[in-house]
């Protein structure tokens, strides 16, 4: 299976800063079609994950120009820029590239 | 709108066997992916495996395969997963999610998992 590492396991940000969280695959995740085949997920206090990223830098429909993906190969980042309270919650990267797909660790994401 | 509407919490003994299930509303059922995820107390997100309406092609995790059975009724839109003997450590709460994947011509464009469920907890106890 592809071992996904994320990290830092959490982050307290204040309020307009921005955050970073990292992703490493332990195969590259670069399909022959040109894409990177990586996932970011949110899932808020109490709710269902919901999609943020896919295809490591494209946004999912509704998601802020705040967050930003990027990255090739084994290594991704996701930027949030300008952190608000609403972004708080578990953050996870998935590699969509093989069967099983496989999540990292996680990121929780706190305010300041 | 696209929903998938998830069973209700479910409380059973070791050994008994469950079956929940994902019904979904709001697109073509059986032209796309359906994907279960665990998520154990205060735990991460597990993927366990997905599921093809279309032709019943299955994918299972190596961890649960053999653990779990994935299904689908595709004259009511509903995917199922099922267990056939319980165990404690199968408590958790479970998530289906639509994998979108487009044709485009000659193309596949992939969007991730983008609608999910709201989870069903299964609580598994003496």
């Amino acid at each position: 299976d592809v071992v996904v590492t994320q990290s830092p396991l959490s982050l307290s940000v204040a309020p307009g800063e921005s955050a970073s969280i990292s992703c490493r695959s332990s195969q590259s995740l670069l399909h022959s079609d040109g894409h990177n085949y990586l996932d970011w997920y949110l899932q808020k206090p109490g709710q269902s994950p919901q999609v943020l990223m896919y295809l490591a830098s494209s946004r999912a429909s509704g998601v802020p120009d705040r967050f930003s993906g990027s990255g090739s190969g084994t290594d991704f980042t996701l930027k949030i820029s300008r952190v608000e309270a609403e972004d708080v919650g578990v953050y996870y990267c998935m590699q969509a590239l093989q069967t099983p797909n496989t999540f990292g660790g996680g990121t929780k994401i706190e305010i300041k | 709108e696209v929903q998938l509407v998830q069973s209700g919490a479910e409380v059973k003994e070791p050994g008994e066997s469950l079956k929940i299930s994902c019904k979904t509303s709001g697109y073509s059922f059986t032209n796309y992916w359906i994907g279960w995820v665990r998520q154990m107390p205060g735990k991460g997100l597990e993927w366990m495996g997905i599921f093809y309406p279309g032709d019943s092609d299955t994918r299972y995790s190596p961890s649960f395969q053999g653990q779990v059975t994935m299904s689908a009724d595709n004259s009511i839109s509903t995917a199922y997963l099922q267990w056939s003997s319980l165990k404690a450590s199968d408590t958790a709460i479970y998530y289906c999610a639509r994998r979108r994947i487009e044709v485009a011509g000659k193309r596949y464009l992939y969007y991730g998992m983008d609608v999910w469920g709201r989870g069903t907890l299964v609580t598994v106890s003496s």
